[in-house]
């Protein structure tokens, strides 16, 4: 079935060092692709987002591109700040409709000073 | 102003009771979910509601049952509370479930419920 696969946590990471979230996403139908975000203590926040392959979603300086042939959506980040520190989700539609997610099992993030 | 709310934020009650969260959001969405995250944060899907119709109903006990007063609300009722039904639980709503718009179907969640069953 669909289903979303991210690396297992925790990444931590000292202030301004390169972030490389891993996601990939079984190949059937065409999903559009997402990262959330949750701080501690708080909801899910959507952080970024594509609907189409070689779609490049950035926000808050994150990126991610839909990779349709490797089946990835990875998510990047140059330079990462304490502020980051949080869990992001990878996930994806399903079922035919765009408001049906799937979650990844989340990625805890701390950044060290 | 919140966009999705949840009430209570904690939840502590003991086996066999019977328990409601209720979720609002004012941001005149179609569709409204309910989403269950355990201790190890993985986050699956319980409800969804369209315009007052359950579509989803993934397999979760029937001791759960999800109730829309209006387009709104979408509340929550747990019946026999079980210690395994520890967890944060997330409302979040869409504009809708079958697209339509370039972020139409972006989820906003709500700030969680944390029910704790002794």
């Amino acid at each position: 079935g669909d289903s979303v696969t991210q690396m297992e946590g925790p990444v931590t990471l000292s202030e301004e060092a390169f972030l490389t979230i891993n996601c990939t996403y079984t190949a059937t139908g065409y999903p559009s692709l997402f990262w959330y975000v949750q701080y501690p203590g708080e909801g899910l926040q959507l952080l970024l987002k594509a609907t189409k392959a070689d779609d490049k979603g950035s926000n808050k300086g994150f990126e991610a591109t839909y990779r349709k042939e490797t089946t990835s959506f990875h998510l990047e980040k140059g330079s990462v700040q304490v502020s980051d520190s949080a869990v992001y989700f990878c996930a994806r539609t399903y079922g035919g409709s765009q408001g049906n997610l799937i979650f990844g099992k989340g990625t805890k993030l701390s950044v060290k000073p | 102003d919140t966009a999705v709310s949840q009430t209570p934020k904690y939840l502590v009650t003991q086996m066999g009771n019977d328990k409601s969260i209720k979720c609002e959001q004012n941001l005149g969405h179609d569709t409204m979910y309910w989403y269950k995250q355990d201790s190890k944060k993985f986050l699956k899907i319980m409800f969804s509601y369209n315009n007052k119709e359950l579509i989803i109903n993934e397999t979760v006990p029937n001791r759960f049952s999800p109730k829309s007063p209006d387009k709104a609300h979408l509340n929550l009722h747990i019946n026999s509370l079980e210690l395994g039904d520890s967890a944060v639980y997330f409302c979040a709503s869409s504009q809708d479930l079958y697209g339509g718009g370039s972020s139409s179907y972006e989820q906003y969640f709500g700030p969680g419920t944390r029910l704790t069953v002794t």
